[in-house]
Formats: C-alpha cells, sequence, structure tokens
C-alpha cells in the first residue's frame, strides 16, 4: 500500500510570491490535514479536508488556504509569502469514514521563503 | 479544548539504558491518545495509539505507553535504548477529529 506523497520536496520561493503544495492521500482515506512545522514551534494545525470540503482551520491568516480534489489529494497555496513561512509543510491523512482516527504522515515539503 | 504538554524538550540515554519520554493531556471528554515519532528530513511515524480498552499499549520498536486517566498521562516507554531510537517523539491528543501535538521530544542515545 502505498503512503502519503508530497509534492515537491523541495520549494524556494522570495517573499511576495505564491507557493503551491500537493498531497496524495493514503488509498481510500477521505481526509486530508496539513500542518506547519516550524524550527521551534513544533506542529501547527493548519487545514483538515473531508470529502472535499474545509472542515477545520488552525490559527494561520487566510492566505493560507486549499481545497480538495474529487480524488481526495489536496493542495496547500500560500499567497503572499512572508519570510516566517519558510517551514516544512506535513500533511497526513487518514481514513475517517471507516473509524480510523490515526493519521498517516507524508515526507514533508520543505519551503524556504528568501 | 485539549492539549497535549511534553516535559522536557531534549532527553539523552546511554544505549541499553530505559526509555521514558513524559506525556500529559488535558481534555474534557476520554481522548484518543497518539505517538509518533520523526526522523531527520522525514514525516512522523505512528508508534501507538490509546482509544479505548487496554491501558498498556505496545507499539512498534519496542515502544509502549500507558494511559493514566487520574494522572492523564500517557507516558512512553522502552526498556532499552538502541542508537536507532535517536529521533524527535511527538505526543499527540484527539478530540472530535481535532488533533493536536505536544511540542516534541528530542531523544539522543549515547554509545
Amino acid at each position: 500500500e502505498a503512503g502519503v506523497t508530497q509534492s515537491p520536496t523541495h520549494l524556494i520561493k522570495t517573499r511576495g510570491q505564491q507557493a503551491t503544495l500537493r498531497c496524495s492521500p493514503i488509498s481510500g482515506h477521505t481526509s486530508v490535514y496539513w500542518y506547519q512545522q516550524a524550527l521551534g514551534l513544533g506542529l501547527q494545525f493548519l487545514l483538515w479536508y473531508d470529502e472535499g470540503e474545509e472542515r477545520n482551520r488552525g490559527n494561520f491568516p487566510p492566505r493560507f488556504s486549499g481545497r480538495q480534489f474529487p480524488n481526495y489529494s489536496s493542495e496547500l497555496n500560500v499567497n503572499a509569502l512572508e519570510l516566517e513561512d519558510s517551514a516544512l509543510y506535513l500533511c497526513a491523512s487518514s481514513n475517517r469514514l471507516a473509524g480510523r482516527n490515526e493519521q498517516f504522515f507524508g515526507p514533508g515539503t520543505r519551503l524556504t521563503v528568501l | 479544548a485539549q492539549s497535549v504538554t511534553q516535559l522536557g524538550s531534549h532527553v539523552s540515554v546511554s544505549e541499553g539504558a530505559l526509555v521514558l519520554l513524559r506525556c500529559n493531556y488535558s481534555s474534557s471528554v476520554p481522548p484518543y491518545l497518539f505517538w509518533y515519532v520523526q526522523y531527520p528530513n522525514q514525516g512522523l511515524q505512528l508508534l501507538l495509539k490509546y482509544t479505548t480498552g487496554a491501558t498498556l499499549v505496545k507499539g512498534i520498536n519496542g515502544f509502549e505507553a500507558e494511559f493514566k486517566k487520574s494522572e492523564t498521562s500517557f507516558h512512553l516507554t522502552k526498556p532499552s535504548a538502541h542508537m536507532s531510537d535517536a529521533a524527535e517523539y511527538f505526543c499527540a491528543v484527539m478530540m472530535w477529529n481535532d488533533m493536536r501535538f505536544g511540542a516534541g521530544t528530542r531523544l539522543t542515545v549515547k554509545p
């Protein structure tokens, strides 16, 4: 069974640009979660998508947005990049409909904002 | 809202020694509890989880954790540390699909 995949592995942008990060969940998983892991700040919850809908979002500004596609893959968009957006962005998926609540994580996308 | 506190941002043990990583949680209802491990430049890997039933949970790589409701704790242990256990460990609590992570504990294993 293939795990959660994320692309790209690394992304370098300059301040003010937009970044798009992609995530493919484990086959059969309908929920996708996004987390930001900045140096020294632990994992901060960003967004949760399930069945194509945004179900919850963390305490982040609106320039962090995303969507979930009919095949349950997901995209995270960060607009107007700021230096402090530099972080590892982790995607996770779960099989909520089957009552399985553990989240399985991808390897992450390392975003560097210069 | 639920929260997680991991006591000790860094723990150092000798190879073969007991590993004890502490986690305390707060939750208004019985929580689901998890331990994840993160190796350098990788995502998080699930070590073990507690949902209901037996309070002593065994996970991968010889780790186990015990849910103690009276102490609101879910400490992670391993009887004998191995060099390959060096990583960052995260405790997490989940309520209603809202998962909150602790700040993490970096485990160093000395030869």
